[in-house]
């Protein structure tokens, strides 16, 4: 069966900081993978997807960047963070596009 | 305006109500739905993931669409403390899934 790791579950890191969230799927190849932003009260904001290696697609320009260096593997980014990076970033993987999402238990970010 | 609404509640039932919740979109281009949970401080965990209009029922939960209507519905029979949790709605077209905010159940003991 697949399964999604994403760490670290929590972290506080201080304004202009570096960031780097990973996550990786077990059980499946080439997946859909997914980068997700939710703010309390606010519902999920979509980052970046992935439809494979070295492709990424960004759905919001801001402070945030990611990568892929492996199949199975998507990483989240920042060279500096600011206080309204904030909040529950959700790695998710599908088998196509348009498929259900699984998701990740995410980690909660507080920037300080 | 948001192409996805969903009522955010708090929504609170006594234990044993149905419960039904709700979203509405805008988009025509939508046509696969689907229903999370969302337990707090955890990832959202599907539900239901329908297709056509009409109704899917899996154990206490049924979703339906209305696809006419731009309308879809998750309705939970004989709730229990442990459905308490944010469900949202999602969908898609032909790109990645648009969400709807959540609504915040609560089913009371």
């Amino acid at each position: 069966s697949q399964t999604i790791h994403q760490w670290p579950a929590t972290l506080v890191q201080p304004v202009g900081s570096p960031l780097s969230l990973e996550c990786t799927v077990e059980g499946t190849s080439n997946p859909n993978l997914y980068w997700y932003r939710q703010a309390a009260g606010r519902g999920l904001q979509l980052l970046f997807y992935s439809v494979g290696i070295g492709q990424i697609s960004s759905e919001v320009p801001q402070n945030l960047s990611a990568s892929r260096p492996q199949d199975r593997q998507f990483i989240l980014s920042s060279k500096k963070l600011l206080l309204s990076d904030s909040g529950f970033y959700l790695c998710a993987w599908s088998a196509v596009i348009n498929s259900p999402l699984h998701f990740g238990n995410g980690t909660r970010l507080t920037v300080t | 305006q948001k192409e996805v609404e969903q009522d955010p509640g708090p929504l609170s039932v006594p234990e044993g109500a149905i419960v039904s919740l709700n979203c509405t979109y805008s988009n025509s281009a939508f046509q696969y739905f689907m229903w999370y949970r969302q337990y707090s401080r955890k990832g959202p965990e599907l539900l239901m993931y329908t297709y056509s209009s009409g109704n899917k029922e899996d154990g206490r939960f049924t979703a339906q669409v209305d696809k006419s209507s731009k309308y879809i519905s998750l309705f939970i029979r004989d709730s229990q403390p442990s459905d308490s949790a944010t469900y949202l709605c999602a969908m898609t077209g032909r790109r990645a899934l648009t969400f709807g905010s959540g609504t915040r159940l609560q089913v009371q003991p």
